[in-house]
């Protein structure tokens, strides 16, 4: 069964470093998305992406993140400098339409994103 | 804004006891409901769906119904075993595909033999 993959599974990094976090979605899904959980909380969406843009984003994802598909298999978050508040587990999914009311959204294994 | 509210875990449970996940919502306009299962070491996997009013959405034994009037998707299950043991979200969102789904904090279902 196709499956959406994320590495790494964990990232520790120094405060200010930038990382890139990788996803592979689904082969034939078209809309593709991040969302993060800090540990304890809610998971929150913080980006949509479709046709090689942005379609939505949350207020979270400030001119500190980023993201690209760089090749027509990947799918990649950046945080150009990183905050303590940014440890998360940030997961990647993907999707396809079905029909107006119908969509499901795939979700990766997550990276444990570890700001030090 | 949208919103949604779980009942707070940890849920601690007998193996064959009867699970109920309490979940309501804050919505502008009819959004689809989901519940997504999040096993250990794992990512989340949906597990049901509804998407009007009065469906209901099952899977692997769960179940759950879209009540529109009292704005609430409970998630329930006759007999839990073991296995289930996992978090459960319930999640809304709004159809047209790149819409985010909004989650609720999480459940931690434990289940002992």
């Amino acid at each position: 069964e196709p499956e959406v993959t994320q590495t790494p599974s964990h990232q520790v990094t120094q405060m200010g470093q930038e990382v890139i976090l990788r996803c592979v979605p689904i082969s034939n899904h078209l809309y593709f998305y991040w969302y993060r959980q800090i540990l304890g909380q809610k998971v929150e969406f913080l980006v949509s992406f479709y046709n090689n843009e942005i379609s939505e984003k949350s207020e979270i994802f400030d001119d500190q993140f980023s993201v690209e598909r760089p090749d027509g298999s990947n799918f990649t978050l950046k945080i150009r400098s990183t905050k303590l508040e940014d440890s998360a587990m940030y997961f990647c999914a993907s999707s396809v339409i079905r029909d107006r009311f119908s969509y499901e959204q795939y979700f990766g294994p997550g990276t444990r994103l570890t700001v030090t | 804004g949208d919103s949604v509210t779980q009942m707070e875990g940890p849920v601690t449970l007998s193996e064959e006891a009867f699970l109920t996940i309490n979940c309501t919502y804050t919505a502008t306009g009819y959004p689809s409901l989901f519940w997504y299962v999040q096993y250990p070491g794992e990512g989340l996997q949906l597990l049901l769906k509804a998407t009007k009013a009065d469906d209901k959405g099952s899977n692997k034994g769960f179940e759950a119904t879209y009540r529109k009037e009292t704005t609430s998707f409970h998630l329930e299950k006759g007999s839990v075993q073991v296995s289930d043991s996992a978090v459960y979200f319930c999640a809304l969102g709004f159809s047209g595909g790149y819409n985010k789904l909004i989650f609720g904090a999480g459940t931690r279902l434990a289940v002992h033999p």
